[in-house]
C-alpha cells in the first residue's frame, strides 16, 4: 500500500537555526498538510496545501513557516528560526481530494529536538 | 468551537478483555469522525471512519465505533484485545471549512498479560 514518507525521522538543531522538514506524499495525491504534536498535548493542524498554494492556516502557522512543493514529489515545511517551543512531532499528511470521503494519510512523522 | 474530548488519558485492559474508548465532539453540523492509532515511533493509522448511514461502523483489526448523536459520542470497541494493540489512540472531527482534522488528546492503551 502506497504510503507517506517523512525525513528526518529526528531531527536535532539548535535554537535560532532554520530547519527543513521533507515528506514524500502519495503520488496521484493532490491536497498536502502538516500537523504537529507538542509532546503531551494534541495533534495541532497548520497548514494544508493545493495547487502550489495555502489553502488554509492556522494561528501556529505564522511566518516563521513555510510550505513549498519545490519538485513533483517532495513537500517541505521550513521553520526560519526554531525556538524551543517549536519542539514537537511533525506529521506530514495527503489526500487524493477534499473532503470527507477522500481520508487523510500520515506518515510516520519527524521529532524535531530544539537545543 | 468545534472539539474533541476523549476523557481517558491511559486505560489498562488486560489480554482478552474487552476495550471500550470514549470521544465526545463538538461540531455544529453533521460530524465526519475517524479513529487513528499511533504505535510507538510510527505515524497515524486510520482504523476507521464515519460519514453517515449505519451509526455502528467496522474497522480493521477487529475494531469498530458507534456514532451516538444524542450522545455526541463516537466510542471504539474491540471484544478481545490482543498485546499487539498497545498504542494511542485519537479520535479526531473532520471540519470541511479548511479541509481538516481536529484531534482529541488522545488515549494511551496498555495491554497487561
Amino acid at each position: 500500500e502506497p504510503e507517506v514518507t517523512q525525513t528526518p525521522s529526528h531531527q536535532v538543531t539548535q535554537m535560532g537555526q532554520e530547519v527543513i522538514l521533507r515528506c514524500v506524499p502519495i503520488s496521484n495525491h493532490l491536497y498536502f498538510y502538516w500537523y504537529r504534536q507538542i509532546l503531551g498535548q494534541k495533534v495541532e493542524f497548520l497548514v494544508s496545501f493545493y495547487n502550489n498554494e495555502i489553502s488554509e492556516k492556522s494561528e501556529i502557522f505564522d511566518d516563521q513557516f513555510s510550505v513549498e512543493r519545490p519538485d513533483g514529489s517532495n513537500f517541505t515545511l521550513k521553520i526560519r528560526s526554531t525556538k524551543l517551543e517549536d519542539s514537537a512531532m511533525y506529521f506530514c499528511a495527503s489526500s487524493e481530494g477534499t473532503g470527507i470521503k477522500q481520508p487523510q494519510h500520515f506518515g510516520d512523522g519527524t521529532r524535531l529536538s530544539i537545543l | 468551537a468545534q472539539s474533541v474530548t476523549q476523557p481517558d488519558i491511559h486505560i489498562t485492559v488486560s489480554e482478552g478483555a474487552s476495550l471500550e474508548l470514549r470521544c465526545n465532539y463538538s461540531y455544529g453540523a453533521t460530524p465526519y469522525l475517524f479513529w487513528y492509532v499511533q504505535s510507538p515511533g510510527q505515524g497515524l493509522q486510520l482504523l476507521l471512519k464515519y460519514f453517515s448511514g449505519d451509526t455502528l461502523v467496522q474497522g480493521i483489526k477487529g475494531f469498530e465505533a458507534e456514532f451516538k448523536r444524542s450522545q455526541s459520542s463516537f466510542n471504539l470497541r474491540k471484544p478481545s484485545v490482543h498485546w499487539s494493540d498497545a498504542a494511542e489512540y485519537f479520535c479526531a472531527v473532520f471540519m470541511e471549512y479548511g479541509n481538516k482534522l481536529v484531534f482529541g488528546a488522545g488515549t494511551i492503551l496498555r495491554v497487561k498479560s
